[in-house]
C-alpha cells in the first residue's frame, strides 16, 4: 500500500533552516510528484510547493519561492523539504502528500511533522 | 491567486443529519476542486476530487457537487466519525489554494 514516512519533530532556533524528509514506498516513485502542506497552530491548511515525481521541476506558492527548496532522491524514493531563515510564523505542522500528474490530488499523505521555531 | 470560501465556518449536527458545505472560488475553476477531511494529530484524507468524484474507500454518503465557482459537499446521514475539518482545495491553478475550513461537530 501507498505509504509516506516522514522524518520526526525538530525545534530550531529562529533564523535556522531545517529539513524534513518524506520517504515513499507501495508505489512508483517517479510515477507521481509530491506537494507540501503545512498548518500552523489554530490554522488551516496551506500549500507550499510541488515537486515532480521524474524530474527536478518545481512549483511554489509565492510566499514560500526563496524560503523553501524541495529536493528528490529517487535511489531511496525519498523527497526533502528544506525551510530556511525560521522565525516563530514557521512553527507549523508539515505535511508531505503524493501529487500525481501535477493535479494537486493529494490522495495520500504523510504523518506530519512538527518543527517548532523559538529561542 | 484563487481565493476559496467556505461557509458555514462551523456547525453542529445529529447523527442521521444532512450536512451540507458550501465553497466559494473567486475565478472560475471548472471542476477542478478537491474535498479532504482533517482530523485533529492525523494527516488530511481525500474525500472528493474533480468536483463529483468518490475517492476509493470513501463511504457514500459523501458526494460532492459543483462547477465554476460554487461547490458543495453533502454527508447524506452524518456518523459519529464524520466529525473533523473538512477543507475544499482549487487544483486549477497554482498556488493550489484550501479554503478556511468548516469545523462539523457531531452532537
Amino acid at each position: 500500500q501507498v505509504q509516506l514516512v516522514q522524518s520526526g519533530s525538530e525545534v530550531k532556533r529562529p533564523g535556522a533552516s531545517v529539513k524534513v524528509s518524506c520517504k515513499a514506498s507501495g508505489y512508483t516513485f517517479t510515477t507521481c510528484g509530491i506537494s507540501w502542506v503545512r498548518q500552523a497552530p489554530g490554522q488551516g491548511l496551506e500549500w507550499m510547493g510541488w515537486i515532480s515525481g521524474h524530474t527536478d521541476t518545481t512549483n511554489f506558492a509565492q510566499r514560500f519561492q526563496g524560503k523553501v527548496t524541495l529536493t528528490r532522491d529517487p535511489s531511496t524514493n525519498t523527497v526533502y523539504m528544506d525551510l530556511r531563515s525560521l522565525t516563530s510564523d514557521d512553527t507549523a505542522v508539515y505535511f508531505c502528500a503524493r501529487d500525481c500528474g501535477g493535479y494537486a490530488i493529494l490522495d495520500h499523505w504523510g504523518q506530519g511533522t512538527l518543527v517548532t521555531a523559538s529561542s | 491567486d484563487i481565493q476559496m470560501t467556505q461557509s458555514p465556518s462551523s456547525l453542529s449536527a445529529s447523527v442521521g443529519d444532512r450536512v451540507t458545505i458550501s465553497c466559494r472560488a473567486s475565478h472560475a475553476i471548472t471542476t477542478s476542486l478537491n474535498w479532504y477531511q482533517h482530523k485533529t494529530g492525523k494527516a488530511p484524507k481525500l474525500l472528493i476530487y474533480g468536483a463529483s468524484t468518490l475517492q476509493t474507500g470513501v463511504p457514500p454518503r459523501f458526494s460532492g457537487s459543483g462547477y465554476g465557482t460554487d461547490f458543495t459537499l453533502t454527508i447524506s446521514s452524518l456518523q459519529p466519525e464524520d466529525f473533523g475539518t473538512y477543507y475544499c482545495q482549487q487544483s486549477y491553478s497554482t498556488p493550489r489554494t484550501f479554503g478556511q475550513g468548516t469545523k462539523v461537530e457531531v452532537k
